[in-house]
């Protein structure tokens, strides 16, 4: 079965400051999404990976994906509070259209 | 708001019973994605239905089953409850069949005593 890790599993940082969380998988998969959840709350997806090399950015993240490494990082920039939220990573498998997500990235910003 | 809606949102019921989970994705996605979550077993991808058929299985169990009807809402039926199945439930939406971005409905937490 696909495996997906992410680390750190708990991230606690100071505001400003940058830092990246990254998401290794176990199988060949072309496609990578993160997702956010807010204590109690449902998921908001953030981004959508398509392709070895995408990059995408939004507002203080940023992920990008490389699919020879199996690896994607979502890089925090200039962090805020707002930001403290559990990030996951997912990927399909490599029969397509199965979905996998990491253990999660609980990230906590200090002011 | 993403626009996708769950009923119940908490479900309390007893081992050994059946529930059913309902989902209305936001107007005009296809598809309709189930998943569960557990503080046990993490995030996992139950079952995709697209435009009434289903499109990818996951960690579904044998007790579990779902479907979409012509008005593309969904339902995700689980029987013999296990205290084990205690968990969120949430669905979600997106306008195609394969796996792009998905918008989440609030979640149906299910307790099982």
């Amino acid at each position: 079965e696909l495996k997906v890790e992410q680390n750190p599993l708990f991230l606690s940082m100071q505001e400003g400051k940058n830092y990246t969380i990254y998401c290794n998988y176990s199988t060949t998969s072309d496609r990578l999404y993160w997702y956010r959840q807010d204590p109690g709350k449902s998921l908001e997806s953030l981004f959508v990976l398509l392709s070895n090399g995408a990059v995408k950015q939004e507002g203080r993240l940023m992920a990008s994906l490389d699919t020879k490494a199996r690896l994607s990082t979502l890089h925090i920039t200039a962090a805020v509070h707002d930001l403290s939220a559990t990030y996951f990573c997912a990927v399909d498998g490599d029969t397509g259209n199965q979905f996998y997500f990491g253990t999660g990235t609980s990230l906590t910003v200090i002011p | 708001d993403s626009g996708v809606t769950q009923t119940p949102k908490h479900l309390i019921t007893a081992t050994g019973q059946r529930v059913t989970l309902r989902c209305s994705p936001r107007s005009g996605d296809l598809s309709v994605y189930w998943y569960q979550q557990s503080l046990d077993q993490g995030l996992q991808f139950l079952i995709q239905y697209y435009n009434g058929e289903e499109r990818a299985k996951g960690n579904i169990l044998e007790r579990f089953s779902a479907q979409q009807f012509p008005d593309l809402h969904s339902e995700l039926n689980l029987s013999s409850l296990e205290l084990g199945d205690s968990a969120l439930y949430f669905c979600a939406s997106s306008w195609g069949a394969e796996q792009e971005t998905q918008y989440f409905g609030p979640g149906t937490r299910l307790l099982v005593l």
